[in-house]
């Protein structure tokens, strides 16, 4: 069983939609990170997060610490926001543990 | 902006080769990392460094190996490559470990197939 759990596998939206992937953890952390992965491979650090809310631009992440769940949301969404988003929790000192992704399509 | 470079997109190289896959990174960064990552199983840490000629075994170190000689370059190793090795490999680094504030930094990845 994969200690980073993320939901849904797969979504597809349409332009303007509201969006949110979930991620739940079985790892103690101190920082929670979600990654974006584009068509072609390269992966972007989006945000890290040990507690609350962080915003950027359209983007919004939040953390439940005693839940141990994190979301991601994007406001507005728009066809160029399509890529894989990955969370990942660190589970010792020197590991991450990385889910298995959501792919987002979102269609004009 | 951080760079991580590495040095092939793609790469097709036959079953028995030994294959060297580059990775550089231009911020002074510690720490480096290479993953793989394959349908289904997210991505997964091959080794890892802390330092210049410090290397580190991750989940899956079996049939690679890693040479860091330079702060800025960590490159990876199939000793004879498989077809099981077949797979996007990722390279990383950051400045911190990753368990305080200090992003991970990504190249490209490189596609490699083994045929």
């Amino acid at each position: 069983k994969n200690e980073v759990e993320q939901s849904p596998q797969n979504l597809t939206a349409q332009e303007g939609e509201f969006i949110t992937i979930n991620c739940s953890y079985s790892v103690g952390i101190s920082a929670l990170h979600w990654l974006q992965q584009h068509p072609g491979g390269g992966i972007v650090s989006l945000f890290m997060l040990s507690s609350g809310k962080k915003k950027h631009g359209r983007l919004i992440a939040t953390i439940n610490i005693q839940e141990k769940h994190s979301s991601l949301h994007i406001t507005a969404s728009h066809p160029r926001d399509s890529a894989v988003y990955i969370c990942a929790a660190p589970q010792e000192a020197d590991k991450l543990i990385f889910g298995t992704g959501t792919r987002l399509q979102v269609f004009p | 902006d951080v760079k991580v470079t590495q040095s092939s997109r793609y790469l097709v190289k036959r079953t028995g080769e030994k294959v060297f896959l580059e990775c550089v990174q231009d911020m002074d960064h510690e720490n480096m990392f290479w993953y793989r990552q394959d349908p289904g199983l997210g991505l997964r840490l091959i080794y890892f460094s802390y330092d210049v000629k410090m290397k580190e075994k991750g989940d899956i170190p079996e049939g690679y190996s890693v040479s860091r000689e330079k702060k800025e370059r960590f490159s990876l190793i199939l000793e004879s490559a498989s077809t099981n090795q077949t797979s996007m490999y990722l390279c990383a680094s950051t400045l911190f470990d990753p368990f305080s504030y200090s992003p991970l930094h990504f190249g490209n990845g490189t596609r490699l197939t083994v045929t």
